[in-house]
């Protein structure tokens, strides 16, 4: 089993509507959750961190956690073309220096 | 202003042959990072320094050997390349004391040998 675990998609939605991006991760220890955007032949830009169980907002992103399902989301609320690209899950375990990524799941708004 | 840095962006050599990637981060973080991401994407973790010690070293052949002089800087040397190591190789950084480990990536080395 996979430390982090992604669906690979391709996600397609229109724009402007949500979109709805999933992680599981297997450590129940797990402390810090994270999810990263990264453009093609870029480098992954974090655009969202969540410590504690709940919704955390910023700005058109909605970071979603369950400790007790082990399950993280990310919404993106009126998807914008740019927002296309692939988005990475990772989590923190309790070696709070190791990291572990999901191997990203691909989301294409089309116009 | 860059906040992390990495030399060179692109790297092709042959098999055999040893190289070295640079990484320099302005960031005043005191944790730094070697990741792996091969063709299929997948992001993985070699190894991690805090305050120039070693402090994560990954299932990494021993051909791989990372050098922090300052908490700044951390350089990955690679012995004796191989096809399987053509991959991109990102370094990232994060401040440990915080509590929330947000690592921020460098643009990248795409390695490629032939």
């Amino acid at each position: 089993q996979k430390e982090v675990e992604q669906n690979s998609g391709p996600l397609s939605v229109p724009e402007g509507a949500i979109a709805s991006l999933n992680c599981t991760y297997s450590d129940r220890g797990s402390q810090s959750f994270f999810w990263y955007r990264q453009y093609s032949g870029k480098s992954p830009e974090l655009i969202m961190s969540i410590y504690s169980n709940g919704d955390k907002e910023d700005g058109r992103f909605t970071a979603q956690l369950n400790k007790a399902s082990q399950y993280v989301s990310l919404l993106i609320r009126d998807s914008q073309p740019s927002d296309s690209a692939t988005y990475l899950c990772a989590v923190n375990t309790n070696n709070f220096n190791k990291f572990y990524f999901g191997s990203g799941t691909k989301l294409n708004v089309k116009p | 202003d860059t906040a992390v840095s990495q030399t060179p962006k692109y790297l092709v050599t042959q098999m055999g042959n040893d190289k070295s990637i640079k990484c320099e981060q302005n960031l005043g973080h005191d944790t730094m990072y070697w990741y792996k991401q091969d063709s299929k994407k997948f992001l993985k973790i070699m190894f991690s320094y805090n305050n120039k010690e070693l402090i994560i070293n990954e299932t990494v052949p021993n051909r791989f050997s990372p050098k922090s002089p300052d908490k700044a800087h951390l350089n990955l040397h690679i012995n004796s390349l191989e096809l399987g190591d053509s991959a991109v190789y990102f370094c990232a950084s994060s401040r440990r004391d915080l509590n929330t480990y947000e690592q921020y990536f460098g643009p990248g080395t795409r390695l490629t040998v032939t």
